[in-house]
């Protein structure tokens, strides 16, 4: 079964636009970690936020921001203002700790997102 | 501080011969991961090291894969008798031993295989 769905397969915007990245995933576990990475054109994915499943402050970093509602056990992203360098391959994972699964992450299939000039 | 490092960038083959994959972890890292993405899919895991205890291994990772870490510092993942469906990135990832046993993984540049 599917455990992170990323429901957007491409999203494009103008440059300065604001884009949103939808994730929902699923857990029978309590203690759990959400993270989103990047993967540009070249190809290695880079890590740009995690959350644990007991805190759902929403915080913002940067032009990253994201919203985490474990009610809907989603884990939505923002990037504000949107550059051409931002265009790249999203992915958001999960990962789960029940003891014996606590090292191997489960992604989402990935959003592509193309930033226009 | 280096990053995770992956040796082949880019691998070609013909069906049925062996490849080796070079992984190096960031230092003192002492998790190492493997996974494996196909064209327009997540990565999925393949496999996973405590230093060098192989402890997990998906069912992804048939009897013609094999992964060493011999020293507990870099990884092998070696395909024997390669098959087209091979053909995808083999991604690399280290991370430290966190708080409650997880940690950030950090994944390096991946190896993308080619067999033809």
């Amino acid at each position: 079964a599917q455990k992170v769905t990323q429901a957007q397969t491409e999203i494009s915007v103008v440059e300065k636009e604001d884009v949103t990245l939808d994730c929902v995933y699923e857990t029978r576990d309590t203690t759990y970690y959400l993270f989103w990475y990047k993967q540009p054109p070249s190809g290695e994915l880079v890590f740009l936020i995690r959350r644990n499943s007991f805190d759902e402050q929403n915080e913002i970093s940067g032009r990253y921001s994201w919203n985490f509602q474990k009610s809907t056990s989603s884990f939505n992203f923002t990037i504000t203002a949107s550059q051409v360098v931002d265009s790249a391959v999203y992915f958001c994972a999960l990962s789960e700790f029940n003891g014996s699964n606590d090292y191997k992450l489960s992604f989402g299939a990935g959003t592509t997102v193309t930033v226009r000039a | 501080d280096t990053g995770v490092s992956q040796d082949p960038r880019h691998k070609i083959t013909k069906r049925g011969q062996n490849v080796t994959f070079r992984c190096d972890p960031i230092s003192e890292h002492n998790r190492l991961y493997w996974y494996r993405q196909t064209l327009g899919q997540g990565p999925e895991f393949l496999t996973y090291f405590q230093n060098e205890a192989q402890l997990e291994k998906s069912r992804l990772l048939s009897d013609r894969f094999s992964a060493e870490r011999p020293k507990g510092s870099f990884s092998t993942l070696e395909i024997q008798h390669t098959e087209q469906g091979d053909s995808a990135m083999y991604l690399c990832a280290s991370s430290p031993t966190g708080t409650y046993g997880l940690d950030t993984q950090y994944f390096g540049p991946g190896t993308r295989l080619t067999v033809l």
